[in-house]
């Protein structure tokens, strides 16, 4: 059964620093990884999607990173601004049951002023 | 252009009442899928229609929950004989075509809470 784990849960830093929030997923049968924003009692907002394929995407201030073998992505996030604060979610759809992108728990990422 | 429109925004309901939320995907969307968020928990599939293919039902938790999607675009997910477990976000997305690499497009949610 396909995991996927965030660490760290949550994570406070002040502006302008750069920043590596981390996913982890137990089986690297893929086909690719999706990091969204969800901003308190909104919706989820897609940030990048990297195919099995690929190595990383870049998308402004933001860059993601796979590396599937390992079972693990990274995204970057450069220049951090408070308007960043959000809780940052990865999901992977499995080759096994593509229609169930599985989710990890989340990083609530707050970015001090 | 318009994103994924859920409604209610918001909806309580007493234990035992039946409760229907609505999703309206983005224009030309084939594929809808239905998640639920609940506090301290990751979202949760729940069903996936794709086209006119009969839907993936498998994470629907019981009997009392139902979904369609009439004309291949607007979604309904019923609840019956709501319980208070049943409190959470109910997240509608749809995707642009069957194609495992479209990105998910998200609704900003229906918050149901069961007193």
């Amino acid at each position: 059964k396909q995991e996927v784990t965030q660490i760290p849960a949550a994570l406070s830093v002040p502006e302008g620093e750069n920043l590596v929030l981390n996913c982890s997923f137990t089986d690297s049968a893929i086909y690719n990884l999706q990091w969204f924003r969800q901003d308190p009692g909104k919706g989820l907002t897609s940030l990048l999607l990297i195919q099995s394929s690929q190595r990383e995407q870049t998308s402004g201030r933001l860059n993601a990173s796979l590396d599937k073998s390992s079972g693990r992505s990274t995204l970057y996030i450069a220049a951090s601004q408070p308007g960043d604060s959000a809780t940052y979610l990865c999901a992977v759809r499995p080759v096994q049951g593509a229609q169930k992108l599985v989710f990890g728990q989340g990083t609530r990422l707050t970015i001090n002023p | 252009g318009a994103g994924v429109s859920q409604s209610p925004s918001n909806k309580v309901t007493e234990k035992g009442k039946d409760v229907e939320l609505r999703c309206d995907p983005i224009s030309g969307h084939t594929a809808l899928y239905w998640y639920r968020q609940s506090l301290g928990q990751g979202l949760e599939f729940l069903i996936y229609f794709q086209g006119n293919s009969a839907p993936d039902k498998s994470g629907l938790p019981s009997d009392r929950f139902s979904a369609e999607r009439t004309g291949g675009s607007v979604s309904t997910l019923t609840i019956q004989r709501t319980q208070q477990e049943d409190s959470a976000v109910y997240l509608c997305a749809s995707s642009l075509a069957q194609g495992v690499n479209s990105p998910l497009h998200f609704g900003n949610g229906t918050r149901l809470t069961v007193t």
